[in-house]
């Protein structure tokens, strides 16, 4: 089974500029979850997608950060502009059911000069 | 605000011996606990989830529950310096959002040969 995949695995970009992350959750897996680790800090939960539907995006800093998931499959989330405290791993995770823990990408560092 | 705390290490401990990580969750409501792996630059991995009060046991893994103190820790035992990695404690959320986990910082782990 495929685990979860996301590129880039790096991208360093310019304040400013735009930037998509993508995520390939686990083929049949409903539940789909951004979650991001700036420098020091926990990784903190950003959004929620069940199916293509956004359940939970409580956790988007604010309105530069769009995500989508075409047709329940895979998602972006595009950082438009990028602001230098938008850099850290930013993590995607998939999962058939909530509440037994969800697979991991290898995520995303995104820095912002 | 939701916490997790985790002493953040480093915990060394010598080949062999026990580990011992422990984890504090300020959320009365929680219901489902996780331990995650993660070895440096890699995605977290999950390595045992534990859902009621008592011991769970899985190998070389033991994840302890008490949910009238709010504790949570996991034992390795006969450590292998494989197990170095920054052991993460994830607790869901109470009511409405219990898909989404509420992650400590970390404990980091380093197993001397």
């Amino acid at each position: 089974e495929a685990g979860v995949t996301q590129f880039p695995s790096h991208s360093v970009i310019e304040k400013g500029q735009t930037v998509t992350l993508r995520c390939d959750p686990i083929s049949g897996h409903d539940n789909l979850y951004w979650y991001r680790r700036v420098m020091g800090k926990e990784i903190k939960f950003l959004l929620h997608f069940v199916k293509e539907s956004k359940q939970d995006e409580s956790g988007m800093p604010n309105n530069r950060f769009l995500a989508e998931r075409t047709g329940g499959t895979y998602s972006t989330l595009k950082v438009q502009p990028a602001e230098l405290e938008d850099s850290g791993v930013y993590f995607c995770a998939s999962s058939q059911e909530w509440n037994y823990g969800y697979t991991f990408g290898s995520g995303t560092r995104l820095t912002v000069v | 605000q939701k916490e997790v705390e985790q002493n953040s290490g480093p915990l060394s401990v010598p080949e062999g011996a026990i580990a011992s990580l422990n984890c504090t969750y300020s959320d009365r409501g929680s219901q489902s606990f996780f331990w995650y792996r993660q070895y440096s630059g890699k995605s977290p991995e999950l390595i045992m989830s534990i859902y009621s009060n008592g011991d769970k046991e899985d190998g070389r893994f033991t994840a302890q529950l008490n949910k009238a103190s709010q504790y949570v820790s996991l034992l390795i035992r006969d450590s292998q310096p494989s197990d170095s990695a920054t052991y993460l404690c994830a607790v869901t959320e109470s009511g409405g959002s219990n898909y989404k986990l509420t992650f400590g910082k970390g404990t980091l782990l380093t197993v001397n040969p």
